[in-house]
């Protein structure tokens, strides 16, 4: 089966810098995602990684390592409304289908002034 | 406004008492998924859809039901609620190719007494 391992906290503090780490099982990888999720919110995506190598949108950036099964999410000059939750999600290749996503059951994040 | 809906938001029920929890999208996306989310799980898949009459269950089917007769709603039918199903449900669509990039609803809070 499909299996996804990332921190359940992380602490930081404003104008840091901070990584959190997936490193997941899966058959037939086709991509790794993040999605970020406020208290009462629904997850919004970050980023999508298919290939090896570092993808970068403004302050966010996501590596993935196919290799290694790993991938990370760094947020650079953290602000406090960076605090929330981090998913990674796997997509995967199963039953002829590319479309069915498993996530990790997140990392949450705390911003300290 | 590009965005998916669900409701309920909240609903209070008791075990036995049949319910449907609706979402529907409006930017034409062919793919719709319903997911769980329960406190240290992450969101688990529940049941997806590819396009209109095609369904497929998701890592955790048991004791729902979903139909997609037409491209803009997927609704998520619960026909003999238990506790179990206590949790926060979201929908989410997507295009399908790409990021797949899952748009998700505002999320919908079941409590089953």
């Amino acid at each position: 089966g499909q299996s996804l391992e990332q921190p359940s906290e992380v602490t930081a503090v404003e104008g840091a810098i901070v990584q959190i780490n997936c490193t997941y099982q899966t058959s037939g990888f086709y991509g790794l995602s993040w999605y970020q999720q406020h208290d009462g919110g629904a997850p919004t995506f970050l980023s999508y990684n298919a290939l090896d190598g570092l993808e970068e949108t403004g302050r966010f950036s996501s590596f993935l390592s196919r290799s290694d099964s790993y991938g990370y999410l760094l947020l650079q000059e953290l602000q406090m409304k960076d605090s929330a939750s981090y998913f990674c999600a796997v997509r995967d290749w199963r039953s002829g289908s590319a479309r069915q996503l498993t996530f990790g059951s997140g990392t949450q994040l705390t911003v300290l002034p | 406004e590009a965005q998916v809906t669900q409701n309920p938001r909240y609903l209070i029920t008791v075990t036995g008492k049949k319910l449907t929890v609706t979402c529907s999208q409006n930017m034409n996306h062919e793919y719709m998924s319903w997911y769980r989310q329960d406190p240290g799980l992450g969101l688990r898949q529940i049941y997806y859809s590819m396009n209109v009459e095609v369904t497929d269950k998701g890592d955790v089917p048991e004791g729902y039901k979903v139909s997609r007769k037409e491209k803009r709603n997927f609704p998520l039918i619960l026909e003999s609620p238990s506790p179990n199903q206590t949790s926060l449900y979201f929908c989410a669509s997507s295009t399908g190719f790409g990021t797949d990039t899952q748009y998700f609803g505002p999320g919908t809070r079941l409590t089953v007494l």
